[in-house]
């Protein structure tokens, strides 16, 4: 089974401040995905990784197959960006059995 | 608001009674997913259906748990004889493709709480 790390677990920081989460994982994968999580439980789909960079508005992720790593950046950041950021990924290879998530970056962003 | 929905949206049972619980996907989605969700933890896998077909399920659902799917459109989720343990947030997924990397939508979830 996958291992996925995700850090920071929580994270602090002001409005207008870059943010970055990272994400490890310790198998092989043939995608990765970022989601985000709001307060009562609403799961909204971010990006879809297999390789490279994507960018969507202030939200830029990349994935470094090699490394096993991937990264979630925020650029001038807002409070509405408060939420818990999740990682997931599928194992190459697998079924559903193995999407694995992360445990999520509680991130809060203070005006 | 994802387009998918869940239903009730919390649940208070008392250990030992039978809870079910009702995703409607997408309506052109095949896939449908379904996942717990403990607080502080990432959501699990616990099984998943292509249109009607249950094909696959995570060594998480027990014998107490069960999922149906009948006629490919809305999903249910049944939990037995329910426990403690099984106190968590319950999603539901759904996606267009056939691969298990596309993109899923989530729905609001089902908070069950087990006394």
């Amino acid at each position: 089974k996958n291992e996925v790390e995700q850090s920071p677990q929580n994270l602090t920081a002001q409005e207008g401040e870059f943010i970055t989460i990272n994400c490890s994982y310790s198998v092989g994968i043939s995608a990765l995905h970022w989601l985000q999580q709001h307060p009562g439980g609403g799961i909204v789909s971010l990006f879809m990784l297999s390789s490279g960079k994507k960018k969507h508005g202030r939200l830029i992720a990349t994935i470094n197959i090699q490394e096993k790593h991937s990264s979630l950046h925020i650029t001038a950041s807002h409070p509405r960006d408060s939420a818990v950021y999740i990682c997931a990924v599928l194992n190459s290879g697998g079924g559903a059995d193995g999407l694995t998530f992360g445990k999520g970056t509680h991130l809060i962003i203070q005006p | 608001d994802t387009g998918v929905s869940q239903n009730p949206r919390h649940k208070i049972t008392k250990r030992g009674q039978n809870v079910t619980f009702r995703c409607d996907p997408i309506s052109e989605h095949n896939r449908l997913y379904w996942y717990r969700q403990t607080l502080g933890q990432g959501p699990e896998f616990l099984t998943y259906f292509q249109n009607e077909a249950q094909l696959e399920k995570s060594r998480l659902l027990s014998d107490r748990f069960s999922a149906e799917r009948p006629k490919g459109s809305f999903s249910t989720l049944e939990i037995q004889r329910t426990e403690q343990g099984d106190s968590a947030m319950y999603l539901c997924a759904s996606s267009h493709g056939t691969l298990h990397a596309d993109t899923q939508y989530f729905g609001p979830g089902t908070r069950l709480t087990v006394l």
